[in-house]
């Protein structure tokens, strides 16, 4: 069972339409990050969320996006008017905490905007 | 702006041989670094990490040797196997906070 699951793994939407996009660990973390990597480039950090709050967030991250934790489980990311250059994998990926700090990385959803 | 980066986009071996993966890096901030297997599809998968303190660490199959001096980071697979093949990516974490910043990829790709 993986560690992070994200829903839907592919969505289609048309430029302008709002799309949210939904992340559910295996367990109870407190650091969330999503990422986001358009096809063929390098993977990209959006935003940070820790303790229900923005820690850190990159300059894609614009105010056409927002994250949150609706139900203490789920998180969220939220593009309120897509464009066409939105289309991209979105990862989430959290920090298991064990030895090696490693982030773990859901398998992401595929957001095409036509 | 400092980035991280890959030398070689594709990298071609031959089943069983030992696969050299490299990277370099210009934000002496960094404090910890890791490699990621990507397959087609997939999201990244954690292969192995270093932090800054040490110069190398050893996996199943895998090594990570970091040069600070040089700013270079690299992944050494040994025996190569065909379900190695993949886009292999370097990450580094400022000390400032815990955002990674990717490099570009490489593509492994190995003939049987």
């Amino acid at each position: 069972e993986p560690e992070v699951t994200q829903t839907p793994s592919h969505q289609v939407t048309q430029m302008g339409q709002e799309v949210i996009l939904r992340c559910v660990p295996i367990s109870n973390h407190l650091y969330f990050y999503w990422y986001r990597q358009i096809l063929g480039q390098k993977v990209e950090f959006l935003v940070s969320f820790y303790n229900n709050e923005i820690s850190e967030k990159s300059e894609i991250f614009d105010d056409q996006f927002s994250v949150e934790r609706p139900d203490g489980s789920n998180f969220t990311l939220k593009i309120r008017s897509t464009k066409l250059e939105d289309s991209a994998m979105y990862f989430c990926a959290i920090i298991l905490g064990r030895i090696n700090y490693g982030y773990t990385f859901g398998s992401g959803t595929r957001l095409t905007v036509v | 702006g400092e980035s991280v980066g890959l030398h070689l986009p594709t990298l071609s071996v031959q089943e069983g041989d030992n696969s050299i993966i490299n990277c370099a890096y210009s934000n002496s901030a960094s404090d910890y670094f890791i490699w990621y297997k990507q397959e087609s599809g997939k999201g990244p998968q954690f292969i192995i990490d270093i932090r800054s303190n040490m110069d190398k660490r050893q996996g199943q199959r895998v090594t990570v040797l970091l040069n600070k001096t040089v700013k270079h980071l690299s992944l050494q697979i040994a025996a190569t196997q065909p379900g190695d093949s993949a886009v292999y990516f370097c990450a580094e974490r400022n000390n400032a906070g815990n955002m990674l910043t990717f490099g570009g990829g490489t593509r492994l790709m190995v003939k049987p």
